[in-house]
Parts: structure tokens; C-alpha cells; sequence
């Protein structure tokens, strides 16, 4: 059975801070990994999706990279905004049938 | 072009009774899941349907029942109402299957059971 592991649980950092929030997975047989972020009381919203075949994905501040083999992906943010709070989400998805796996989140907090 | 809508947002129920919660997916998305979400499991996955037919389904008691529509809108129906049913619930909708695509969620059905 899939377990999905994020830390830190929590996280706060001034503005301006590059942070780096870490997913641990225990199958490497994955076929992609999501990371969302959600803010309090809403749904998620997708950030980047990694392909199993993939290394990283980039998007604006955002760089996440997977590498299957140690069963580990991180979230790079680079110069963290106060607009950046809220809690970020790793998914597993293991191929076949879709019945992805979530960590628990990192709650971030970037104050001004 | 709209997003993911849920309804309705909030929904109070007390045990024993039954209830429907509807998602209308992302237009030309044909496929749609649902999740759960608890400050104590985390989010988990309910099932996910695909062209009107349920393709995968979580770990939970049939009490938890789905279907989807020919336009794709779905609905999930939970009888028998538990307290520990209260959670958020969340659908979302990708273009194909939810593995491969992008999966763009809704807002979420607050339900507080009583």
C-alpha cells in the first residue's frame, strides 16, 4: 500500500525565503505526481505534474523534481510572497487504475 | 471558462438521514472524482467515473455511491448518515482519466453531520 509522507508539516518563513517542501513515497512504482496547493476552506488547485518518465517541471517561481528510485520529490518556491501561504499537497498516482495517494500537507506561511 | 462547480457549498444533516452532493465538471472534461477530505485521514479518494461508468473506487463502505450523467455532471449519494461522515468533499474533473491529465477541483461540499 501506498504512503505518502510531507515535511515538514508545518513552515514559516519571512518573505523573500527560497524553501524547498519535501514528498516521500514508499512504492516508486508511481506513473506521476502532483503537488496542489490549497487554500483554507477550498479545493486544490493544481501546481505542476510530473510524468514518471520526468525529472522535473517548472512553472514560474515553482520547480519541483522527482526521482523515483529514493521515493522522493520536492517543491522548490523561490522567493517566497505572503501570497504563497496556504497548504501544499503531494499526490501519487499509481497507473492502471487511478486511485492516487495524498500526503497530508505542508502548511506555509510566508509573513511580509 | 467556468471551473469546477459544487452544490450546494455547506450542508447540515443529522445521522440516519441520506445526501446528494453534485459536481459539474470543467465543459468537455469527461471525467470526474471524488474525494474526501478530514483534519484526521487527510484527502482520500471515494471513486472516480468516466463516461457515465464508475472506472475506480476507494475504500469505503457502499454507503458511498456515485454516478455520472451523459453531460458529465456527477452526483454522490451518502445514506445512512455517520457523524464521522462530516468532512469536505471534493470533485474534480480532468479531460480524460484523472491520472494523466490535470485535475482542476471545485470548491468543495462542506457537510457537518449532527
Amino acid at each position: 500500500k501506498q504512503e505518502v509522507t510531507q515535511i515538514p508539516a508545518a513552515l514559516s518563513v519571512p518573505e523573500g525565503e527560497n524553501l524547498v517542501l519535501n514528498c516521500s513515497f514508499t512504492d516508486s512504482a508511481i506513473y506521476n505526481l502532483q503537488w496542489f496547493r490549497q487554500d483554507p476552506g477550498k479545493g486544490l488547485t493544481s501546481l505542476l505534474l510530473i510524468q514518471s518518465s520526468q525529472r522535473e517541471q517548472t512553472s514560474g517561481r515553482l520547480n519541483a523534481s522527482l526521482d523515483k528510485s529514493s521515493g522522493r520529490s520536492t517543491l522548490y518556491i523561490a522567493a517566497s510572497q505572503p501570497g504563497d501561504s496556504a497548504t501544499y499537497l503531494c499526490a501519487c498516482d499509481p497507473g492502471g487504475s487511478y486511485i492516487p495517494t495524498f500526503g497530508r500537507g505542508t502548511s506555509l506561511i510566508v509573513h511580509p | 471558462k467556468a471551473g469546477v462547480t459544487q452544490t450546494p457549498r455547506y450542508l447540515i444533516k443529522t445521522r440516519g438521514q441520506q445526501v446528494t452532493l453534485s459536481c459539474s465538471p470543467i465543459s468537455g472534461h469527461r471525467s470526474v472524482s471524488w474525494y474526501q477530505q478530514t483534519p484526521g485521514q487527510g484527502l482520500q479518494f471515494l471513486f472516480e467515473y468516466f463516461s457515465e461508468t464508475q472506472r475506480n473506487k476507494g475504500n469505503f463502505p457502499g454507503r458511498f455511491s456515485g454516478r455520472q450523467f451523459s453531460n458529465s455532471r456527477s452526483e454522490m449519494n451518502v445514506s445512512t448518515l455517520e457523524l464521522g461522515d462530516s468532512a469536505l468533499y471534493l470533485c474534480a474533473s480532468s479531460l480524460v482519466t484523472g491520472g494523466s491529465d490535470t485535475q482542476y477541483f471545485g470548491p468543495g461540499t462542506r457537510l457537518t453531520v449532527l
